[in-house]
């Protein structure tokens, strides 16, 4: 089966604490995002990699970071500066950046803060 | 700002019509764009893409319709289903040198039987 996974489901964050949340890949894509999904509102870019080793910031990468490592892996981390934390993350991939490249989605990441 | 928007947030349709759910874009220059389908507590699924030298596509019970003149973009669904109850939205992908994707807000189609 190809697809995206993210873990865990549903994740609790304590004030001050970083949590990580999980993407992992095997459509063999460069190309990796990540976006937050608050009600009522599109989807928005926290990071996106174009290659292993190499991410740049989205539209609200404020209290986030991410690592590339490998090529299926792009793991956020969601640290203590980051004062509004709960929201549905969401993880997406394609093929490259190159224009008109479908992103497909993980299922997701529910946090909420304790 | 650029925006991709919505005319109805929630739709209502009777198990068996036809549905149809609109997208307004702003950026004239996008040139290509996708609608997903999302059920509650999960992730987006892609249900299909239009390139903009296109003005329709059709896949299965799905139609896209692009009308690059007044940026309006359609989804149809034929014979609505109650599995197709979800929030639609589209997206649009900015022109080429950039990788941004703008999303829209989503319409819920609740299917009543």
């Amino acid at each position: 089966d190809g697809g995206i996974t993210q873990s865990p489901k549903y994740l609790f964050r304590k004030e001050g604490q970083n949590v990580t949340l999980s993407c992992e890949q095997n459509l063999n894509h460069d190309a990796m995002y990540w976006y937050r999904q608050d009600p009522g509102q599109g989807l928005r870019l926290i990071y996106y990699s174009q290659i292993v080793n190499d991410f740049q910031k989205g539209d609200i990468a404020e209290g986030y970071s991410v690592s590339r490592e490998k090529k299926e892996s792009f793991p956020l981390t969601v640290t203590s500066a980051q004062k509004n934390p709960t929201a549905f993350y969401l993880c997406a991939s394609s093929r490259g950046l190159t224009a008109q490249e479908t992103q497909y989605f993980g299922p997701g990441t529910r946090l909420l803060v304790l | 700002g650029e925006s991709v928007g919505l005319h109805l947030p929630t739709l209502s349709v009777q198990e068996g019509d036809n549905s149809i759910i609109n997208c307004a874009y702003s950026n004239s220059a996008s040139d290509y764009f996708i609608w997903y389908k999302q059920e509650s507590g999960k992730g987006p699924q892609f249900i299909i893409d239009i390139r903009s030298n296109m003005d329709k596509r059709q896949g299965q019970r799905v139609t896209v319709l692009l009308n690059k003149t007044v940026k309006h973009l359609s989804l149809q669904i034929a014979a609505t289903q109650p599995g197709d109850s979800a929030v639609y939205f589209c997206a649009e992908r900015a022109p080429s040198g950039t990788y941004k994707y703008i999303f829209g807000t989503g319409t819920r189609l609740k299917v009543l039987a």
